[in-house]
């Protein structure tokens, strides 16, 4: 079992439609979760950062943690063409990030 | 947030020359840095830890003598990639540790060798 699994997608939505996107892990230790978006051929832009459990909410974006059942998510409320990326959940038990695959995600207008 | 600059974003080179990379915290002191490889459509492959002042610690397989890097100060980190060959064309990116694992990325850098 990976250490961390993502969906790779792609996952295509309409315009305005609420998009969810998760990652489980396997390692108990982590305790730094984060969701980037990369852009092709950009770098990583770190969208939202949470130290164990629960949620965080910024604008449109909603992140929430469950470390009972090892499982990360990333809300999008009320998406947008511009939020068309990859994203990509890492987290750490205070060692180097492990990543997830990333999911393509298209928001069609 | 942070700001990490890495140049240059794109460099074509022929095979048996080196290339080298920059990545530079701009608003932030950073004693750790990391470089990371991403082939296409594939996630980010960590390359090396590259502490202030000392050594970097390369990941299994990675090869030294071809990525050296350097860390000279808290604010800059470069990446060498030495005699290249077509098989190290690939997207290189670095990233820096503000604190508790929070980690600001640079916007990459595109490498091809003919």
């Amino acid at each position: 079992q990976k250490e961390v699994e993502q969906d790779p997608g792609p996952l295509s939505v309409p315009e305005g439609a609420i998009v969810s996107l998760n990652c489980t892990y396997s390692n108990s230790a982590f305790q730094y979760f984060m969701w980037y978006r990369q852009y092709s051929r950009k770098g990583p832009e770190l969208l939202m950062y949470t130290y164990s459990s629960g949620n965080k909410e910024d604008g449109r974006f909603t992140a929430q943690v469950d470390k009972s059942s090892k499982y990360i998510s990333l809300f999008i409320r009320d998406s947008q063409p511009s939020d068309s990326a990859t994203y990509l959940c890492a987290m750490s038990a205070g060692t180097p990030l492990v990543f997830g695959k990333g999911t393509r995600l298209s928001v069609i207008a | 947030g942070a700001v990490v600059s890495q140049h240059p974003s794109w460099v074509i080179c022929k095979s048996g020359t080196s290339v080298k990379i920059e990545c530079r915290s701009l608003d932030f002191q950073a004693t750790t840095m990391f470089w990371y490889r991403q082939f296409p459509k594939q996630s980010l492959m960590l390359m090396a830890t590259s502490n202030e002042g000392s050594k970097a610690t390369y990941e299994q397989g990675v090869e030294k003598d071809k990525f050296l890097i350097n860390h000279a100060s808290l604010t800059l980190s470069t990446l060498t990639v030495t005699s290249a060959h077509p098989e190290d064309s690939s997207f290189y990116i670095c990233s820096a540790r503000l604190l508790r694992e929070k980690l600001f990325f640079g916007s990459g850098t595109q490498l091809s060798v003919l």
